[in-house]
């Protein structure tokens, strides 16, 4: 099955600058990958997300890229603020019958922006 | 609308008793999904529904059984409940099981088997 590795464990970044979090997947046939973003005591919410058809998408301040060939993928998160602290989790998902829709989770990682 | 919701918050439990940790949507969501969250461990799935009727094993389904007698109830049942099922429990949905479809998180359920 499926397994998903997510390094690193812990960031620690300055304000203002960037936070790479990287993900890597076994199973060639995963074509969706979401970011969570889960403060604590809170729910994972959904940040951004790509799809295997796509090499790279961007949303204000976050972006996430892929490289199948490879199999990782990988957030990028520009600008770093306080507010952005929290851990981070990477999915991903295969398509196809009773497989659609089922997430394999990273093990996270905490990020911690220092003002 | 309340979106997902899951009750109870928290609750601690003694070893060997039963417990049914609640699930309710008002999304008309097709999909749901129970994964537990343990320290580094991230999130990992219990068991899913694709539609109501039907149910279907996660990476960790042992020791958990689940139903979908409807659209918007997945109960999550611990048959006999042993410390090792200490854990925050989060109840997800998605409009389809389909590749793809955001999964909506639940506030979560704190359980504790002392």
């Amino acid at each position: 099955g499926e397994n998903v590795e997510q390094h690193p464990s812990t960031l620690s970044v300055q304000e203002g600058d960037s936070a790479v979090i990287k993900c890597t997947y076994s199973d060639s046939a995963s074509n969706y990958f979401p970011w969570y973003k889960q403060e604590l005591g809170k729910r994972p919410q959904l940040i951004i997300d790509i799809r295997s058809n796509v090499g790279e998408k961007k949303d204000q301040r976050i972006a996430v890229t892929l490289n199948k060939t490879a199999k990782h993928f990988s957030l990028h998160i520009t600008e770093t603020q306080p507010e952005d602290s929290a851990v981070y989790f990477c999915a991903a998902s295969r398509p196809g019958g009773n497989q659609g829709g089922k997430l394999i989770f990273g093990q996270g990682t905490e990020l911690s922006v220092k003002p | 609308i309340a979106g997902i919701t899951q009750a109870p918050t928290s609750q601690i439990l003694a070893a060997g008793r039963r417990m049914t940790l609640r699930c309710t949507q008002d999304m008309r969501h097709n999909a749901m999904y129970w994964y537990r969250q343990d320290l580094g461990l991230g999130l990992r799935l219990i068991h899913y529904s694709n539609t109501a009727g039907t149910t279907g094993k996660g990476e960790v389904p042992d020791g958990y059984s689940v139903s979908r007698a409807n659209t918007d109830d997945f109960p999550l049942t611990l048959a006999s409940a042993v410390p090792s099922q200490t854990s925050v429990y989060f109840c997800a949905s998605s409009d389809s099981p389909s590749t793809g479809d955001t999964q909506y998180f639940g506030p979560g359920t704190r359980l504790t088997v002392l």
